[in-house]
């Protein structure tokens, strides 16, 4: 497509229960990117993947976080059990490599609440 | 580690006004650099990048911003402040590839 595009744009959900974040990255793309960003507060980075392995997972806050990606296209990602502190902007990420000179195109996010 | 310190977190300017927006980072080379802008409910859009070369980079919507190697600083800049910049700024460093970000500037801009 013509941008990175995710859904849903809003989520509300209770505690306790898993969510699934999807990203469709640009046509091409073979990197794709994970960011939280909570209210006030900047971009956290999550996870990465080349193609479709992640070498970078240091983000993952906690074994509850988990991505997937199937090929050089659509990621999910996935809370799972989730709580209050997990409410915020998700957001997603796409270019052509990993090495930054290709420049990063982002998504609109998905806002997460968790009640 | 590398990290990226934008000292402000609000500022206000008068509509006319000039602007610089600060950015420190750290890093043992010279990493990549970003400015982004987000604007309320909107995605992240990038305003200007530094790879290497000439230090004075120009951006989008009349933005600009230098890199000084010997202060680790990449500072935004913008000679006439437009109602429409109230928004959030982000600075960024790419070391390896993934994008470390700023805590955020919030520019507010008076009539």
């Amino acid at each position: 497509g013509a941008g990175v595009s995710q859904s849903p744009s809003n989520k509300v959900t209770e505690k306790g229960k898993d969510v699934e974040l999807r990203c469709d990255p640009i046509s091409g793309h073979t990197a794709l990117y994970w960011y939280r960003q909570r209210l006030g507060q900047g971009l956290e980075f999550l996870i990465y993947f080349q193609g479709n392995s992640a070498p970078d997972k240091s983000g993952l806050p906690s074994d509850r976080f988990s991505a997937e990606r199937t090929g050089e296209s659509v990621s999910t990602l996935t809370i799972q059990r989730t709580q209050q502190e997990d409410s915020a902007v998700y957001l997603c990420a796409s270019s052509l490599g990993y090495s930054g000179t290709a420049g990063y195109t982002f998504g609109s996010g998905t806002r997460l609440t968790v009640v | 580690a590398q990290s990226v310190t934008q000292p402000d977190i609000h500022i206000t300017v008068s509509e006319g006004a000039s602007l610089e927006l600060r950015c420190n980072y750290s890093y043992g080379a010279t990493p990549y650099l970003f400015w982004y802008v987000q604007s309320p409910g909107q995605g992240l859009q990038l305003l200007l990048k530094y790879f290497s070369g000439d230090t004075l980079v120009q951006g989008i919507k009349g933005f600009e911003a230098e890199f000084k190697r010997s202060q680790s600083s990449f500072n935004l800049r913008k000679p006439s402040v437009h109602w429409s910049d109230a928004a959030e700024y982000f600075c960024a460093v790419a070391p390896r590839g993934n994008l470390i970000f700023g805590q955020g500037t919030t520019l507010q801009v008076k009539p």
